[in-house]
C-alpha cells in the first residue's frame, strides 16, 4: 500500500545528543513537510522541500536540521541545539501545489 | 503571508446534536482548502477538501463549502455520533506551504 513511513513512532533522547527521525513516502510525491506539534496545539511548520536536493526553513526551524537526497525520503535531525524538542513530530507529503496532503503516523520525541 | 483562523475549542456537544466548527482564512491567490481530523495519539487524516470557489467537500455526513465572498470554509454536520471525537484541523494550501488552524477538540457524549 502507499503511504507515509515515519520512523521510530516512540523516541527517548538525553540532553545534548542529536536524534533522526526517519520519514519515508513511495507516493511519488515531490513536497515533503515536518510539522511539529506540542500538547493541545496546532502544527508548526518546521521545514519543507518542494523538489529534491532543497528544502527551505519553515516558521521554527532553527535547532533542526533537513536533507532531501531522494525523492521519497526527508528525515529530520533534532539537534542538541533545539531546546525544548519533546514533542510529536509529523511527516506529510503531497504531489504539489493544492493537491491533497498525506501525513505519517507521527513520531513521539521525549528528552529524558 | 497565508492565515487560518479557526474556532477555539474544546467543544462538548450531545450524540444527534449539529455540528459547526467556523474556519476563515486569509490568502492571496485561489488556494485549496481541507479539513483534517486526527484522533489521540495519530496523524492527521483527510476528511474532506475543496479546490475552488462555491465547491462543497463532503465525507463521513461532514460537508463544507469553500465561500470565496466570506473567506470560510466552516465544517458542518447535522447528527454528531460519538466516533466523531476527534481535534478537527482547518488547512489552507498556498504556494508552497500548507497552514493549519490551531486545531478544534470535539467531545461528543452519549
Amino acid at each position: 500500500d502507499g503511504g507515509i513511513t515515519q520512523s521510530p513512532k516512540y523516541l527517548f533522547r538525553k540532553e545534548g545528543q542529536n536524534v533522526t527521525l526517519s520519514c519515508e513516502q513511495n507516493l511519488n510525491h515531490d513536497a515533503m513537510y515536518w510539522y511539529r506539534q506540542d500538547p493541545g496545539q496546532g502544527l508548526r511548520l518546521i521545514y519543507y522541500s518542494q523538489i529534491v536536493n532543497d528544502f527551505q526553513k519553515g516558521d521554527i526551524a532553527e535547532g533542526y536540521s533537513v536533507s532531501r537526497e531522494k525523492k521519497e525520503s526527508f528525515p529530520l535531525t533534532v539537534t542538541s541545539a533545539q531546546k525544548n524538542p519533546t514533542a510529536f513530530y509529523l511527516c506529510a507529503s503531497t504531489r504539489g501545489r493544492g493537491n491533497t496532503i498525506y501525513f505519517g503516523e507521527g513520531s513521539w520525541l521525549t528528552v529524558v | 503571508g497565508d492565515s487560518v483562523t479557526q474556532m477555539e475549542g474544546p467543544v462538548t456537544l450531545s450524540e444527534e446534536a449539529c455540528l459547526t466548527i467556523n474556519c476563515t482564512y486569509t490568502a492571496t491567490g485561489y488556494p485549496s482548502l481541507f479539513w483534517y481530523v486526527q484522533y489521540p495519539g495519530e496523524g492527521l487524516q483527510l476528511l474532506l477538501k475543496a479546490t475552488k470557489a462555491d465547491d462543497k467537500g463532503s465525507n463521513k455526513g461532514f460537508e463544507a463549502t469553500y465561500r470565496k465572498e466570506t473567506t470560510s470554509f466552516h465544517l458542518e454536520k447535522g447528527s454528531v455520533q460519538v466516533s466523531d471525537s476527534a481535534v478537527y484541523f482547518c488547512a489552507l494550501g498556498g504556494n508552497e506551504k500548507l497552514t493549519f488552524g490551531t486545531g478544534t477538540r470535539l467531545t461528543i457524549i452519549p
